[in-house]
């Protein structure tokens, strides 16, 4: 089975801060994202990447940074954290190639801003 | 326009009796797939079945199956008897483009649709 672990599933944080949110998978998988999800909103996809050192953006990359320095670990940046940034982050994972693969996602991190 | 639009923000469902949950999508590209996540409170995104757009056949995995209807631009889910297990948010999202290249990968989500089954 894949595993997709996301370094919390519960963060607080305060505005102007550096937050990391961190995304680990075990399946060798070439693909990996980051998606936000909102009431009411669905998941809207933030970056991804499709292999080390690359990355893609999404439909809302801003104030949001990531970094893929080795194909098992992707990591998403808010580079000065607001209010509006308050919300559930998922990571995902896929295999390259046949892109009719599901993605596979971790637990979820609830990230508050105060 | 919304690419995917998931009409029903909420359903009830008795628990044994069948559902369906409704899913259109909107793509110029011939080449495109759909999936179907389930989340349940936990939070958890699960994979529960994918039909590509050249797919002849409605796909089937266990209870659940997608009704889809090309020509309408819709990929219903049906969830037949139903359990208590299956109270949970519903996402269908799309694929499009060719099968390969860094934006074929991408997916794209509905809102959701919260299904609620009544014992």
């Amino acid at each position: 089975d894949v595993k997709v672990t996301q370094s919390s599933r519960y963060l607080v944080k305060r505005t102007g801060e550096k937050v990391f949110l961190e995304c680990v998978q075990d399946m060798d998988h070439e693909n990996m994202f980051w998606y936000r999800q909102d009431p009411g909103l669905g998941l809207r996809l933030i970056y991804f990447s499709y292999d080390v050192k690359m990355k893609e953006k999404g439909d809302i990359p801003e104030g949001y940074s990531v970094s893929r320095e080795k194909k098992e670990r992707f990591s998403l940046i808010l580079e000065s954290a607001s209010t509006n940034q308050t919300s559930m982050y998922l990571c995902a994972t896929s295999p390259g190639g046949d892109s009719n693969q599901p993605q596979h996602f971790g637990d979820g991190t609830r990230l508050s801003i105060l | 326009a919304q690419k995917i639009t998931q009409t029903q923000p909420g359903m009830f469902v008795q628990e044994k009796e069948a559902v369906t949950l409704d899913c259109t999508y909107d793509t110029s590209d011939q080449s495109y797939g759909l999936f179907w996540y389930k989340q349940p409170s936990s939070g958890e995104m699960i994979f529960l079945i994918y039909q590509g757009s050249y797919d002849e056949q409605n796909a089937t995995e266990g209870r659940y199956s997608l009704n889809f209807q090309k020509a309408r631009k819709s990929a219903n889910l049906v969830i037949s008897a139903s359990q208590l297990g299956d109270s949970a948010m519903y996402f269908c999202a799309m694929r499009e483009g060719p099968y390969s290249g860094a934006g074929s990968y991408q997916l794209t989500f509905g809102k959701g649709t919260k299904l609620s089954v009544i014992p």
